[in-house]
């Protein structure tokens, strides 16, 4: 059966310092990957998707990035965080041709 | 411009009766619609789904009904059980122009079921 995983869970960060969020996929191959952001009291928000490898589309345009370097692991990325960046950090996966998104457990970014 | 409404923020529920969580989309090019279920501080769990091409959809408890000639949708769950307390959230389904399927999502509604 497919798992996804995300880590870490929680993330206190300061200002101004970078970001790595780390996603990975078993049990499938070539998924479909994306990275969405619930802030407090929002609904999702799709932040970037991937078809494959080195391929990364994105939805807001923002202080945020996203990298394939793997068929199943998606990471993303900030030089500089902001407050604002702060929220819900999901990845989830889909088959290719696929509606259904699965997701992992989330990361909890608080930026102080 | 919200593509995907969930009008009722909360909902409240005595347990084992009917629970009905509404959702309101307005793009015509969705044909593929999805509830999922979310506990505080973890990911989204697929529900249940159903295609444009259905009205209705049901899995245990758990039935969609789809109105597109309304643009409506509602999950229906009976007899609903305290477990059921969660945020749902309804999706909508479309294909982006890198050839996959997106989904936008409604704010979510929190469920609370009363013991």
């Amino acid at each position: 059966s497919q798992t996804i995983h995300q880590w870490p869970a929680t993330l206190v960060q300061p200002v101004g310092s970078p970001l790595s969020l780390e996603c990975t996929v078993e049990g499938t191959s070539n998924p479909n990957l994306y990275w969405y952001r619930q802030a407090a009291g929002r609904g999702l928000q799709l932040l970037f998707y991937s078809i494959g490898i080195d391929q990364i589309s994105s939805e807001v345009p923002q202080n945020l990035s996203a990298s394939r370097p793997q068929d199943r692991q998606f990471i993303l990325s900030s030089k500089k965080l902001l407050l604002s960046d702060s929220g819900f950090y999901l990845c989830a996966w889909s088959e290719q041709g696929g509606h259904e998104q699965y997701f992992g457990p989330g990361t909890r970014l608080t930026v102080t | 411009d919200q593509q995907v409404k969930q009008n009722s923020p909360s909902l409240s529920v005595q347990e084992g009766r009917i629970s009905i969580l509404n959702c309101d989309y307005t793009n015509s090019m969705f044909d593929y619609f999805l509830w999922y279920k979310k506990y505080p501080a973890e990911g989204p769990t697929f529900l249940i789904s159903i295609s444009s091409i259905k009205d209705k959809n049901e899995d245990g408890r758990f039935t969609v009904f789809l109105n597109k000639s309304a643009k409506h949708l509602s999950l229906h769950i009976v007899p609903s059980q305290p477990g059921d307390s969660a945020v749902y959230f309804c999706a909508a389904s479309a294909l982006s122009g890198a050839g996959s399927y997106q989904l936008t999502f409604g704010k979510g509604t929190k469920l609370s079921v009363i013991p």
